[in-house]
This record gives C-alpha cells, sequence and structure tokens, in this order.
C-alpha cells in the first residue's frame, strides 16, 4: 500500500513567522507531486504541480522543493499572514496518466494575528 | 465562470437507505474523482472517470457506484451496503489534456450524515 505522510500534523505560528513542512512519498514510479491549500468552507485549491526532481517553485510568499529520489517535498511560507491560515495537503501521482492521486493526512497551519 | 459543482451541501439519511450525491462540471474536463474524508484521514479515492462510459473503482469502491453517461456529470451513489457512510465527500476533475503539469479542479464537497 502506498503511504503519503505529512508533518507536521497542525502548527501554531505567529504572523511574521516563517514556517515549514515536509511530505513524504514513494521514491518509484514518480510521476508527480500535488500541493493543495484547502481554506476552511472552501473548495481545496491546486498551489504547485512538481514533475522534476530538483524542481523549485514559487508563487508569492509559498515555495516548495522536491526531491524524487529520496521521496520528500518541503513546502515554505515566508512572513505568515492569517490569510494563510488554511490545511496544506499534499499528494503523490504514480499512476501516470490516470491522474490517480494518493493524499497525505493534511498540515494545518493557523497564524496568529 | 468554470467550476464543479456539488449538491447538497449537507445530506443526511435514514439507515439502509441509498443516497445520490451530484457532481456537475462545466470545464470541460475528461477525467472525474470521487474522494472521501475522515477526521485524521487524508482524502480517499472511491472512484474515478477517465472518459464518458468509463470507470475504475479507486482504494475504497466497496458500497459505492456511479455512472458518467455525460462528460459533465459523475454522480456517487452511497449504498445500503456501505458499512461507514457517514463522511465528507469531495468531487474533482482533471484537465488530461493539459497534462502533469496542472492539478485538480474540486468541488465545495457534501457532508453525509447516516443517523
Amino acid at each position: 500500500i502506498l503511504n503519503v505522510e505529512q508533518s507536521p500534523q497542525s502548527l501554531h505560528v505567529q504572523e511574521g513567522d516563517s514556517t515549514n513542512f515536509t511530505c513524504s512519498f514513494p521514491s518509484s514510479n514518480f510521476y508527480a507531486l500535488h500541493w493543495y491549500r484547502w481554506e476552511t468552507a472552501k473548495s481545496p485549491e491546486a498551489l504547485f504541480v512538481m514533475t522534476l526532481n530538483g524542481d523549485e517553485k514559487k508563487k508569492g510568499r509559498i515555495s516548495a522543493t522536491l526531491n524524487t529520489k529520496e521521496g520528500y517535498s518541503y513546502l515554505y511560507i515566508k512572513g505568515s499572514q492569517p490569510e494563510d491560515s488554511a490545511t496544506y495537503l499534499c499528494a503523490f501521482d504514480g499512476s501516470g496518466n490516470t491522474g490517480k492521486l494518493i493524499f497525505g493526512q493534511g498540515t494545518t497551519l493557523q497564524v496568529k494575528p | 465562470d468554470g467550476g464543479i459543482t456539488q449538491s447538497p451541501k449537507y445530506l443526511f439519511r435514514k439507515e439502509g437507505q441509498n443516497v445520490t450525491l451530484s457532481c456537475e462540471q462545466n470545464l470541460n474536463h475528461d477525467a472525474m474523482y470521487w474522494y472521501r474524508q475522515d477526521p485524521g484521514q487524508g482524502l480517499r479515492l472511491i472512484y474515478y472517470s477517465q472518459i464518458v462510459n468509463d470507470f475504475q473503482k479507486g482504494d475504497i469502491a466497496e458500497g459505492y457506484s456511479v455512472s458518467r453517461e455525460k462528460k459533465e456529470s459523475f454522480p456517487l451513489t452511497v449504498t445500503s451496503a456501505q458499512k461507514n457512510p457517514t463522511a465528507f465527500y469531495l468531487c474533482a476533475s482533471w484537465d488530461r489534456g493539459r497534462g502533469a503539469n496542472y492539478g485538480y479542479t474540486f468541488g465545495s464537497g457534501t457532508r453525509l450524515t447516516v443517523v
């Protein structure tokens, strides 16, 4: 059974703090790694889809890195703001063109003003 | 605006009844997916469809059924055979033609409570 693990499960930081969390996934049959942000009462939204070992992607204050050989990805948030409070999901695609994703359990971030 | 609509947002059913959750998209995406969320667990795949009139079982298909008669619609039926149906259900779609660099589009979910 393929497993995707995210850590920590939850995180509380102060506004302005920088933070990061980890996603671990199988290092074989890699096709893509997705990151989603899921705010309360909204739909999950795609942040990044990463396909190449060594990929780094950035969107505003949020960035992500990918290591497919060792099976991990980091998500970084620089200078956290209250609006960054959400659950961050990572998902592993080892299926090729079916788009089947295996999701981690998520990291819930709370940013206090 | 294009998107995915799930309805209803909240659904209550008595034990032993079948119930159908609606998922409609106007994004022209070929692939559609149903996931289930339980507390403390990641989203788990129930069924998926890559094209009209075709669908495949996911990891937890037992007690569920789907149909894909139209590209826009992928309804999920939770049958009385599903032992723990109370959960949050998410529908998603994906544009296979754009390839691996694009993520899912999700609906807003249906929370099903069976009493």
